[in-house]
C-alpha cells in the first residue's frame, strides 16, 4: 500500500538530548514536509523540501534540523537547542502537479520531553 | 505573514442538522483551499478541495468559496456523530503541488445525538 510512514509513533527524550523522527513515503512524492501541533492549534511549519537535497526553513525552523538525501525520506531532528519540544509531530508530502495540490500525512509522532 | 483564521469552537450542532463551518485568510493571491478533518490524538485526512469560487458538492459534504471577500466554508449536510472532529482549514498560495499549506487553528465540531 502507498502511503507515508512516520516512526516512532511515540518517542520519550531526555533534557539535553537530540532525537531524530523518521519519515518515509512510496507515493512517488516530490515535496515533503515537517509540521508541529501544540494542544488545540493548528499546524505550524517547521521545514519543507521540494526536492532532494534542498530544504527550506518554515515559521518555526529554530532547534530543528533535517536532510533530504533521497525522495523517499526526509528525517527530522529535533536538538536539544529546542527548549519546548514536546509536541505531536506530523510529517505530510504532495506531488508537483498543478491540478493536484493536497498534502498528505502520516499517522504522526508524539514527542515528550521527560 | 500569511494566516487562514477559524473560529475554534466548540460548535455544537444536533444529529441531522447542518454545520457550517467558516474560515478567512489574508492572502488575495491564494489559489487553492482544503478542508481536513482530524480526530483526536490522529493526523488530518483530507476531505475537500476546492479551486474555483462557487460551490463544490461531495457526498453529504459541500465547500464554498469566494475570493473576492476571502471566504471559504463547510457545509456538512445530515451531521452524524461520527462528524464530531476538529476540521482544519488550509489554504494554498501558489498553484502548484510542492508548496507548504498554511492552516488555521481548526473549529472543533460537537454532533450530539
Amino acid at each position: 500500500d502507498g502511503g507515508i510512514t512516520q516512526s516512532p509513533k511515540y518517542l520519550f527524550r531526555k533534557e539535553g538530548q537530540n532525537v531524530t523522527l523518521s519519515c518515509e513515503q512510496n507515493l512517488n512524492h516530490d515535496a515533503m514536509y515537517w509540521y508541529r501541533q501544540d494542544p488545540g492549534q493548528g499546524l505550524r511549519l517547521i521545514y519543507y523540501s521540494q526536492i532532494v537535497n534542498d530544504f527550506q526553513k518554515g515559521d518555526i525552523a529554530e532547534g530543528y534540523s533535517v536532510s533530504r538525501e533521497k525522495k523517499e525520506s526526509f528525517p527530522l531532528t529535533v536538538t536539544s537547542a529546542q527548549k519546548n519540544p514536546t509536541a505531536f509531530y506530523l510529517c505530510a508530502s504532495s506531488i508537483s502537479r498543478t491540478d493536484n495540490t493536497e498534502a498528505f500525512f502520516g499517522q504522526g509522532t508524539r514527542l515528550t520531553v521527560v | 505573514q500569511k494566516e487562514v483564521e477559524q473560529n475554534s469552537g466548540p460548535l455544537s450542532v444536533p444529529e441531522g442538522a447542518i454545520a457550517s463551518l467558516n474560515c478567512t485568510y489574508s492572502d488575495r493571491g491564494s489559489q487553492s483551499f482544503f478542508w481536513y478533518r482530524q480526530y483526536s490524538g490522529k493526523s488530518p485526512e483530507l476531505i475537500m478541495f476546492i479551486y474555483s469560487n462557487g460551490d463544490k458538492e461531495d457526498g453529504r459534504f459541500t465547500a464554498q468559496l469566494n475570493k473576492a471577500s476571502q471566504y471559504v466554508s463547510l457545509l456538512i449536510r445530515d451531521s452524524q456523530p461520527s462528524d464530531s472532529a476538529t476540521y482544519l482549514c488550509a489554504v494554498n498560495s501558489y498553484y502548484s503541488g510542492n508548496t507548504p499549506l498554511v492552516f488555521g487553528k481548526g473549529t472543533r465540531l460537537s454532533v450530539i445525538a
